[in-house]
């Protein structure tokens, strides 16, 4: 089993639409969560923490947290075609380590 | 405010041959990473500067790999010398002090033939 399973897609969606990406982790002692996302060629761009459970909104995306299922989640709201990208699940799994264990990436592709 | 920079973008070496990678973190981050991924896999930590200081090196894979961060600043890390599985985009991340977000660099590709 993956430390950190994403479901590598392609996920599509309609422009305007709720994307949905999900990830699930394996460590239940795992302290903090992080969305990235990467354009082809390029670098992991941090687009959303998250250390508590339930929502944290920041614009267009949502990340929501489940300790207890072990699941962390992004919602990207009126997807815009400029929001294909793969996005990279990232935890942080435990409290004295800082390094970041990630998922494979889903692949988002918004369709005009 | 500048991004994490890294040096050189590509690189390809024989093997045998020897890398030396460099990232430049973003300025005033003590927190250094090293991360890579090789084809097809997930982005693999490889190991953690605080400051000058290894903190944490569990995901150097062998003894051919030597990182460097003297003075605190700019890392170096060298691949000595190079096997064919190397291959792969080599990131460097860097975070401020207790910060755990991490700021990610654009890599370097380094292809081993």
């Amino acid at each position: 089993q993956k430390e950190v399973e994403q479901n590598s897609g392609p996920l599509s969606v309609p422009e305007g639409a709720i994307a949905s990406l999900n990830c699930t982790y394996s460590d239940r002692v795992s302290q903090s969560f992080f969305w990235y996302r990467q354009y082809s060629g390029k670098s992991p761009e941090l687009i959303m923490s998250i250390y508590s459970n339930g929502d944290k909104e920041d614009g267009r995306f949502t990340a929501q947290l489940n300790k207890a299922s072990q699941y962390v989640s992004l919602l990207i709201r009126d997807s815009q075609p400029s929001d294909s990208a793969t996005y990279l699940c990232a935890v942080r799994p435990m409290d004295s380590s800082y390094k970041l264990i990630f998922g494979s990436g889903t692949r988002l592709l918004v369709r005009p | 405010e500048a991004g994490v920079t890294q040096f050189p973008s590509h690189s390809v070496i024989e093997k045998g041959q020897t890398v030396t990678l460099r990232c430049d973190p973003i300025s005033g981050h003590d927190n250094l990473y090293w991360y890579r991924r090789v084809m097809g896999k997930e982005i693999k930590f490889l190991l953690h500067f605080v400051k000058e200081s290894k903190q944490d090196e569990s995901g150097m894979p062998n003894n051919r790999f030597l990182a460097e961060r003297t003075g605190g600043t700019y890392s170096t890390l060298k691949v000595q010398p190079a096997e064919l599985e190397d291959s792969g985009v080599y990131f460097c991340a860097s975070s401020q002090g207790s910060v755990y977000e991490q700021y990610f660099g654009p890599g370097t590709r380094l292809t081993v033939t």
